[in-house]
């Protein structure tokens, strides 16, 4: 129950592209799903969150789309750039603890 | 601010030897944390720190030991180390619970043999 289900595990996108992953839960407990986003030899940087009251939220060309009966949620990277070439990661957690519950990744690459 | 910082980098150990990771951060953040990353299974937490002098058990704590004498400083220590053990390793830090941002270090990348 304490899993976060992410796919594809790679992802190969055109430049001009939408970039699309997917994630799963089942604790209904979750109430806070951020995206973090890693460069290589980075370490992993907040790129967006929702909580699951709102359906969509937008921060420029990131998108989260949330589906709480169906407990899934999805980023949308609209007009996909190389620069955006980084493993992604969803994560899922109970507002009421201190951890975060983390995706396997997924890593994009966005062909010029 | 530097944010996480984490020393070293790199670090290659025999099979048995023993080591402290070493994680600061200048945030004042109360709750810090340690993962580890492996290929294709995303990032497990090994230990994590509610404030100083308080630490409780992750997902995969065997093999590890952890500290928290200072708001600042959460060291990460292996002991006897295994070829299991070869991994990215990466601290964070948050001001809060669950809904807080956790902002993570450049990461140590060890390699046991």
């Amino acid at each position: 129950q304490q899993q976060v289900k992410q796919s594809p595990q790679s992802l190969i996108v055109q430049k001009g592209g939408i970039s699309i992953i997917n994630c799963a839960y089942e604790n209904t407990a979750f109430d806070y799903f951020p995206w973090y986003q890693q460069f290589p030899g980075k370490g992993p940087a907040l790129l967006i969150a929702i909580r699951p009251d709102v359906s969509e939220k937008k921060e420029g060309r990131f998108t989260i789309s949330f589906n709480k009966s169906a407990k899934q949620f999805s980023l949308h990277i609209m007009d996909s750039q190389p620069g955006d070439s980084a493993t992604y990661f969803c994560a899922a957690s109970d507002s009421g603890t201190y951890k975060y519950i983390f995706g396997t990744g997924t890593r994009l690459k966005v062909l010029a | 601010n530097a944010g996480v910082t984490q020393t070293p980098k790199f670090r290659i150990l025999k099979i048995g030897q023993s080591m402290t990771l070493q994680c600061t951060q200048d945030m004042n953040h109360n709750y810090m944390y340690w993962y580890r990353q492996d290929p294709g299974m995303g990032l497990k937490l090994i230990y994590y720190s509610v404030g100083a002098g308080i630490t409780d058990k992750g997902e995969v704590p065997n093999g590890y030991n952890v500290s928290r004498s200072t708001t600042e400083d959460f060291p990460l220590r292996l002991e006897l180390a295994a070829p299991s053990q070869t991994s990215v390793y990466f601290c964070a830090s948050s001001s809060g619970t669950g809904t807080e941002t956790q902002y993570f270090g450049p990461g140590t990348r060890l390699l046991v043999l």
